[in-house]
């Protein structure tokens, strides 16, 4: 099946800091989205992707649809205290479900 | 506007009591529904999900079982539970040949 690997699995990062993730599949896939988790609440849909090199922002995030369409990329910049939480990328390729990635932790010291 | 509700939001039960999750959506019609579970604040696993009224799909075997008695609403259940069965429980929703999925608050149950 489908597997995602997401990378780094964590990190400790100071406020102001830019801050990138990513995430690589074992396939091809047609849409590649990108998730933050809070502590104890559901993850909440940041950027969708749906072309290959896509580039696309919302606020100080910007995501890419890498242009072999087996990975993309998750940037944050100027980190704020608010960024804390769990990042997740999501990908669905051939009818397939979405597949999670298993996270990236992300930790500021102001 | 759509939204989804689940709950509670806390849960504590003894091994072998029976589990009644529930989810449901407002602001659409004829979603698609999922249930996933995430343990230790890491990755989501999809447990169920349906794409209509008493249409259900199980992605892993488990001591769960998934009902959907109106359209926009969305059961999870245990007739015994487990030890194992402890985690952190999501519904989410999504339109018909969208992948987005929009989450609920999420259910921690503690299997004590």
């Amino acid at each position: 099946g489908q597997q995602l690997n997401q990378s780094p699995q964590s990190m400790f990062i100071q406020e102001g800091e830019d801050v990138s993730m990513n995430c690589t599949s074992s396939s091809i896939f047609n849409t590649w989205l990108w998730y933050k988790q809070d502590p104890g609440e559901g993850p909440v849909l940041l950027i969708a992707l749906y072309k290959a090199g896509e580039l696309t922002s919302n606020g100080r995030l910007t995501a890419q649809f890498g242009i072999t369409r087996k990975d993309s990329f998750l940037n944050i910049s100027a980190s704020i205290p608010s960024d804390v939480g769990i990042y997740f990328c999501a990908g669905q390729g051939g009818g397939q479900k979405l597949v999670f990635g298993q996270g990236t932790r992300l930790t500021i010291n102001p | 506007s759509q939204t989804i509700h689940q709950w509670p939001a806390t849960l504590v039960q003894p091994v072998g009591s029976p589990l009644s999750l529930e989810c449901t959506v407002e602001g659409t019609s004829n979603p698609n529904l999922y249930w996933y579970r995430q343990a230790a604040g890491r990755g989501l696993q999809l447990l169920f999900y349906s794409i209509g009224i008493g249409q259900i799909s199980s992605e892993v075997p488990q001591n769960l079982s998934a009902s959907r008695p109106q359209d926009r609403q969305f059961i999870l259940s245990s007739k015994k539970l487990l030890l194992s069965d402890s985690g952190f429980y999501l519904c989410a929703w999504s339109v018909k040949g969208s992948s987005e999925a929009f989450f609920g608050q999420g259910t921690r149950l503690t299997v004590v």
